[in-house]
């Protein structure tokens, strides 16, 4: 069955530093992923997606992403973590052939410290 | 003008009561979805909507019961509510089942069962 692995269920890292969530998935077909946020009581806000091409993807907020096919992963970074990016981030994952059925991971709190 | 919204956005309610949530969406999307968040932060799909029609309807118990009036709206009603029943549900949408676009959540009703 398909399935999305967030490893990490928090991380804290220092404002200013880098910063890389880890998702992994498995699926037995060509997947499309997503990266989403949630703010605490929020909704989740789509940071990036990627579908096809070119495997580094960039979002908002100065978010990006590599899908590496390889290692089903795909990953989050950000170069400078900034004290307003502390939220939930969630890896989702879809394919047609799985009836195009969106799954998410269990989601990274991320802390940041000032 | 807000994208996917839900009401309520709180609700409390004793068990044994039946409630309803109800999800608009202005964006011109075919695709509806329920989705509920436990409080370990674990989004699961309930049901999916394509045009007014039920594309997707995951292991729900049938006290779980959605419509879908027109392609902008998807309810949510819920009869003989049960402790186990308390989680956030998020109404989200899509252009179409399958979009690579991502999906547009709304901000969520904090369901609390008493």
């Amino acid at each position: 069955a398909q399935s999305v692995t967030q490893p990490d269920i928090h991380i804290t890292v220092s404002e200013g530093a880098s910063l890389e969530l880890r998702c992994n998935y498995s699926y037995g077909a060509t997947p499309y992923l997503f990266w989403y946020v949630q703010s605490p009581g929020q909704g989740l806000q789509l940071l990036l997606k990627y579908f096809s091409g070119d495997t580094l993807v960039q979002g908002i907020k100065g978010f990006e992403a590599e899908f590496k096919r390889s290692q089903s992963s795909f990953n989050l970074r950000k170069p400078s973590v900034h004290w307003s990016d502390a939220a939930e981030y969630f890896c989702a994952v879809g394919a047609r052939e799985y009836g195009n059925k969106l799954v998410f991971g269990a989601g990274t709190i991320l802390r940041v410290k000032s | 003008d807000t994208a996917v919204s839900q009401t309520p956005k709180y609700l409390v309610t004793q068990m044994g009561n039946d409630k309803s949530i109800k999800c608009e969406q202005n964006l011109g999307h075919d695709t509806m979805y329920w989705y509920k968040q436990d409080s370990k932060k674990f989004l699961k799909i309930m049901f999916s909507y394509n045009n007014k029609e039920l594309i997707i309807n995951e292991t729900v118990p049938n006290r779980f019961s959605p419509k879908s009036p027109d392609k902008a709206h998807l309810n949510l009603h819920i009869n003989s509510l049960e402790l186990g029943d308390s989680a956030v549900y998020f109404c989200a949408s899509s252009q179409e089942l399958g979009s690579t676009d991502g999906y547009t959540f709304g901000s969520g009703t904090r369901l609390t069962v008493v």
